[in-house]
């Protein structure tokens, strides 16, 4: 089976724009987390979506949306982006359940200028 | 306080050398998590236990629940163990998310 997978890899954007990330997960996973990772404040949960519902969401700004398709691809947005959104954007996908292992993908780089 | 805590956040070892990592968490959980990240790399899962011990090649983990408290163990390492090791706690419920330690960066010189 096919890995989580991430698009794109690397990123750089400038203060004020909007960025969307995509993350396709493994066959037949439906849950997608997304995390966010800064070496100030480690790794931190952003939402989770499970057939095309978000579960949970956690501590971030309105300027971070995400929505979950049909197909369990799942997709980020961030807003009117700031220099303290350069990050590391991972998702995971997870088979139906809960507690149940979670698959990082390799991750977007995000560098705002 | 964090919900997750780790330690130590920095470790360096020799090669062969038997490491220990440790992870406390102060809240309830249905599961616990052991991470690992090479620098610049995504992030694998090594381990997931709701009780007593897993043991994968050099890797072995352990969880109390009744402390709060898991080890993550190296036996025999190896400079390729260098890496960041994450503890990662899930509050089950209907839902998959991840809190998370702040990390343990090891480095294993030859």
């Amino acid at each position: 089976k096919a890995g989580v997978t991430q698009t794109p890899r690397y990123l750089i954007k400038t203060r004020g724009q909007q960025v969307t990330l995509s993350c396709s997960p493994i066959s037949g996973h439906r849950s997608v987390s997304w995390y966010q990772q800064t070496p100030g404040q480690g790794l931190q949960f952003l939402f989770e979506y499970f057939s095309e519902t978000q579960r949970n969401k956690g501590n971030f700004p309105g300027r971070f949306s995400g929505r979950q398709f049909s197909n369990s691809r799942s997709e980020m947005n961030v807003s009117t982006l700031e220099l303290g959104d350069s990050a590391l954007y991972l998702c995971a996908s997870s088979p139906p359940g809960t507690a149940y292992e979670q698959y990082f993908g390799p991750g977007t780089r995000l560098t705002v200028t | 306080k964090n919900e997750v805590e780790q330690s130590p956040q920095n470790l360096t070892a020799q090669e062969g050398e038997f490491i220990t990592i440790n992870c406390s968490y102060s809240v309830g959980i249905s599961a616990l998590h052991w991470l690992q990240q090479h620098p610049g790399g995504g992030i694998v899962s090594l381990f997931m236990l709701s009780s007593g011990k897993k043991k994968h090649g050099r890797l072995i983990a352990t969880i109390n629940i009744q402390e709060k408290h898991s080890s993550l163990h190296i036996t025999a390492s190896h400079p390729r163990d260098s890496a960041v090791y994450i503890c990662a706690v899930s509050r089950g419920g209907a839902t998959n998310k991840l809190i998370f330690g702040t990390g343990t960066l090891l480095a294993v010189q030859p």
